[in-house]
Order: structure tokens, then C-alpha cells, then sequence
């Protein structure tokens, strides 16, 4: 079936350092990936999404660009703040027939930022 | 525009006892789903609501969870009886179309079951 599969955590920098969280996936199809943030106490937050090959997602400085060659979406941030500190979560929703909209995650990333 | 609403916040019950939580999605959004979160892994869905009509309930455990839409907006999950297993926060998400294609979620339950 469907899975997505994250770098393990926690992933712990400096503010200004650059982040890379690794994802792959595996799907039928060609499915839409997303990558959520949840902070402390909050909920689930989209935080961008591409839903064909080669295209970039892009939100708060983070992006993410679909590989399809690599079955991959990675995250990617040039410079990190102490804000940045949350869980990450790798997803994808299927697209092909009969999909309901179900969303697959990843393990989820402890991104910890420190100042 | 006020966003998925859940209560409550957090709950602790006793093995065997009975629990519910509620959901109230974006207005207007006729998609809802509930998705279980254990700690240290990625949410996983538990039964998706189109309108008040069940689309897809395939890893819900029917033997002890129940989940019901009525009218089409408010949503209420039950666990009877609870296991120390069901222990977890509780996702609500609701999206505008099926495809699921943007969901928001609200803040969750944090269950704990002793």
C-alpha cells in the first residue's frame, strides 16, 4: 500500500543553519504530497504542497519540490529561527480511481532550533 | 473565519470505561474526517464523512469505535470500551471537496487511557 517514510529525529540546529528533512514515498500513481507543521499544542498546520512532478512548493521560507524520479519531497530551508522549532509531517493523498481523500503521513521530524 | 473546533481538550479515563469527543468542521465544509494520533507516529485516519454519509471506515476498530454526522456538520466519535492501546490525541480535519485536497485540522483531544 501507500507509505511514506521521513528522516528520523530529533533534528536539532543552530538559528541560521540550514535544514533539509528528507521524505520518500511510495504510491500508486501520482499522488499530491504535502508537508504539515504542528507547534507545541497547536494542531496540524498545511505548510505547502505540490501536486505533480517537478513542482515546487513554497510557504514561510520552506519548500519542497516533487521528485518523482526519487519518489521524493524533500524540506528545505536556507535559514532557520527559533520559531521553526515544531513537528514536521511528510503526507501524501492518492489520486488515483476510487481515492477518498485520505491523507498517508509520515513518523513525523522533531525540528528543535536553538538560539 | 473560525477554524475546526474539538472538545474537549484533554481526557483520562479508566480501561473499559466510555469516552466521546466532538468536532464541529469549517462552516460549509462537507468533508470530515477523524484521524488517530499516537505518539511518536503520524496520524492515521480513522473514518472519513462525506455530508453525513460514511466514505471510507476501513481502519476504524467497529468492535469498540463509533462515529456519527448527523445533519451534516458536527461530528461525534465514541470509544466503548477504552484500552490503554487507545491512548492518543484525537484529529478532526475538514476539508471543502472529498478529494481531501486541502484539510484543515483543529486542535485535537489528547486522550489517556490508565
Amino acid at each position: 500500500g501507500d507509505s511514506v517514510t521521513q528522516m528520523e529525529g530529533p533534528v536539532t540546529l543552530s538559528e541560521e543553519a540550514c535544514l533539509t528533512i528528507n521524505c520518500t514515498y511510495t504510491a500508486t500513481g501520482y499522488p499530491s504530497l504535502f508537508w504539515y507543521v504542528q507547534y507545541p499544542g497547536e494542531g496540524l498546520q498545511l505548510l505547502l504542497k505540490a501536486t505533480k512532478a517537478d513542482d515546487k512548493g513554497s510557504n514561510k521560507g520552506f519548500e519542497a519540490t516533487y521528485r518523482k524520479e526519487t519518489t521524493s519531497f524533500h524540506l528545505e530551508k536556507g535559514s532557520v529561527q527559533v520559531s521553526d522549532s515544531a513537528v514536521y509531517f511528510c503526507a501524501l493523498l492518492a489520486t488515483g480511481s476510487g481515492n477518498t481523500g485520505k491523507l498517508i503521513f509520515g513518523q513525523g521530524t522533531t525540528l528543535q532550533v536553538k538560539p | 473565519e473560525a477554524g475546526v473546533a474539538q472538545s474537549p481538550r484533554y481526557k483520562i479515563i479508566e480501561k473499559r470505561q466510555s469516552v466521546a469527543f466532538w468536532c464541529n468542521p469549517i462552516s460549509g465544509h462537507a468533508t470530515l474526517y477523524w484521524y488517530q494520533q499516537i505518539l511518536g507516529q503520524g496520524p492515521k485516519l480513522l473514518i472519513q464523512f462525506q455530508n453525513n454519509g460514511v466514505v471510507d471506515d476501513s481502519q476504524l476498530p467497529k468492535d469498540r469505535f463509533s462515529a456519527e454526522r448527523l445533519k451534516g456538520v458536527d461530528s461525534t466519535l465514541k470509544i466503548q470500551p477504552a484500552k490503554l492501546e487507545d491512548s492518543a490525541v484525537y484529529l478532526c480535519a475538514s476539508s471543502i471537496q472529498r478529494s481531501g485536497n486541502e484539510q484543515y485540522f483543529g486542535p485535537g483531544t489528547r486522550l489517556t487511557v490508565t
